[in-house]
């Protein structure tokens, strides 16, 4: 069985500190691992994946995250935080699937706020 | 606009009736999956079809919820004698046949259901 935890709800940061939203993960064989944000009255965007090679992948807005096997983390970074960046935060893992479906399942989400 | 769109955004209905929402997903892609998501959670997997094949339920499908892809093209989500317990948001996501499990998900903003 697979699953994500996030453990904050809420994420508080100044603008222009560096940012951090936790994740870590259970799944069996190889994760394939994701990151989704939600603004307000808008749709799921996919921020960036860790599928294989460097632990460290970059994906949009400036936005990485680090995979750490040992630890069965993705955490999330950013940086410097913009007030632009303020949403929600999705975690996700990719199960095996014999259809070779990219279906997705989801943390319950972090709340990122960037305090001018 | 050439994203994923829902129809309708938002839907009120009283307790016991029928509810159908529709989702157009991106026009080259052949996969199409909805998700549910309620309040202060992740989304969570319903479906998912490639073409007009469904080929994955979640235990989350009750016998009232129905999904179709008749033509591999738009899909609708029926619910049935609907329950207060269904009010949530249902997502609609699409993805090409490539990329497997590691291909990204385009979702829809979403149709809101408020059951009274």
């Amino acid at each position: 069985a697979q699953s994500v935890a996030q453990p904050e709800d809420q994420v508080n940061v100044a603008e222009g500190n560096p940012l951090t939203v936790k994740c870590t993960y259970s799944v069996s064989g190889n994760p394939y691992l994701f990151w989704y944000v939600q603004y307000p009255n808008r749709g799921l965007q996919f921020l960036l994946k860790y599928i294989t090679g460097d632990n460290l992948v970059k994906g949009s807005y400036g936005f990485e995250a680090e995979f750490n096997k040992s630890q069965t983390s993705f955490h999330l970074k950013k940086p410097s935080a913009l007030v632009s960046d303020s949403a929600l935060y999705f975690c996700a893992v990719s199960p095996f699937d014999q259809t070779g479906a990219n279906n997705l399942f989801f943390g319950t989400g972090t709340r990122l706020t960037v305090i001018p | 606009d050439t994203g994923v769109s829902q129809d309708p955004r938002h839907k009120i209905t009283k307790r016991g009736q029928n509810v159908t929402f529709r989702c157009d997903p991106i026009s080259e892609h052949n996969r199409l999956y909805w998700y549910r998501q309620t309040l202060g959670q992740g989304p969570e997997f319903l479906t998912y079809f490639q073409n007009e094949a469904q080929l994955e339920k979640s235990r989350l499908l009750s016998d009232r919820f129905s999904a179709e892809r008749p033509k591999g093209s738009f899909s609708t989500l029926e619910i049935q004698r609907t329950e207060q317990g269904d009010s949530a948001m249902y997502l609609c996501a699409s993805s090409p046949g490539t990329g497997g499990r590691g291909g990204e998900l385009f979702f829809g903003e979403g149709s809101r259901l408020t059951v009274l």
